[in-house]
C-alpha cells in the first residue's frame, strides 16, 4: 500500500539552528499537509499546500516557518531559527483530492519526525 | 471556532472487554467526522469516518455513529484485542480540502 515517508525519524538540535524536515507524499496527491503534536497535546495543523502554493496556514505557521516542494516528490518543511517550544512531532499528510473517487479526501500521514530543541 | 474534545487518556482494559472512547465536537456547520489511530513508531491511519448525521462508520470491529443532536461521535468496540493498544484521534473537516481540526488522542493499553 502507497505511503509517506518522513525523514529523520528523530532530530536533536540546538536553539537557534535552521532544521529541514522532509516527506515524500504519495506519488499521485496533490494536497499536502504538515501538523505538529507538543507532547500531550492536540495534533495541529500548520499549513495545507496545493498547485505549488500555500494554500491555507495557521497561526503557529510564522515567518520561522516555510514549506518548499524542490521537486517532484519531496515536501519539506523549514524552522528557521528554532526555539525550545518547537520541540514536538511533525506529521506530514497527502491527499489525493476531488469528490469523483472513494477516498480522494482521506489523508494518509507519516510516521512522523520528533524535533527535540535544546 | 471548530474544536473536537475527547476524552482523557490513559485507558487500560482487558482482553475482550468493551470500549468506549467519546468524542463531541463543536462546529459551525455539519463537519464530516473521523476516527485515526496510531500504532507505536507509526503515523495516523485512517480508522473510520461519517460524512453525516446518522452515518455509522465501521472498521476492524470498531464503529462510531454521527450524532448531530449530541454533537458526538463516540468510538466503540465489542471485544478489544492486545493488538488494539494505540493512541486513537478524534477528528472533523468542514468541508472537501480544508484542514482536519484533531482532539488530543485517547492512549488505549489493553492487557492480556
Amino acid at each position: 500500500e502507497p505511503e509517506v515517508t518522513q525523514t529523520p525519524s528523530h532530530q536533536v538540535t540546538q536553539m537557534g539552528q535552521e532544521v529541514i524536515l522532509r516527506c515524500v507524499p504519495i506519488s499521485n496527491h496533490l494536497y499536502f499537509y504538515w501538523y505538529r503534536q507538543i507532547l500531550g497535546q492536540k495534533v495541529e495543523f500548520l499549513v495545507s499546500f496545493y498547485n505549488n502554493e500555500i494554500s491555507e496556514k495557521s497561526e503557529i505557521f510564522d515567518d520561522q516557518f516555510s514549506v518548499e516542494r524542490p521537486d517532484g516528490s519531496n515536501f519539506t518543511l523549514k524552522i528557521r531559527s528554532t526555539k525550545l517550544e518547537d520541540s514536538a512531532m511533525y506529521f506530514c499528510a497527502s491527499m489525493l483530492g476531488g469528490l469523483s473517487r472513494s477516498g480522494a479526501n482521506v489523508l494518509t500521514f507519516g510516521a512522523g519526525s520528533r524535533l527535540t530543541v535544546l | 471556532g471548530n474544536s473536537v474534545t475527547q476524552m482523557e487518556g490513559p485507558v487500560t482494559l482487558s482482553e475482550e472487554a468493551f470500549l468506549t472512547i467519546n468524542c463531541t465536537y463543536t462546529a459551525t456547520g455539519y463537519p464530516s467526522l473521523f476516527w485515526y489511530v496510531q500504532y507505536p513508531g507509526e503515523g495516523l491511519q485512517l480508522l473510520l469516518k461519517a460524512t453525516k448525521a446518522d452515518d455509522k462508520g465501521s472498521n476492524k470491529g470498531f464503529e462510531a455513529t454521527y450524532r448531530k443532536e449530541t454533537t458526538s461521535f463516540h468510538l466503540e468496540k465489542g471485544s478489544v484485542q492486545v493488538s488494539d493498544s494505540a493512541v486513537y484521534f478524534c477528528a472533523l473537516r468542514m468541508s472537501g480540502n480544508t484542514p482536519l481540526v484533531f482532539g488530543k488522542g485517547t492512549r488505549l493499553s489493553v492487557i492480556a
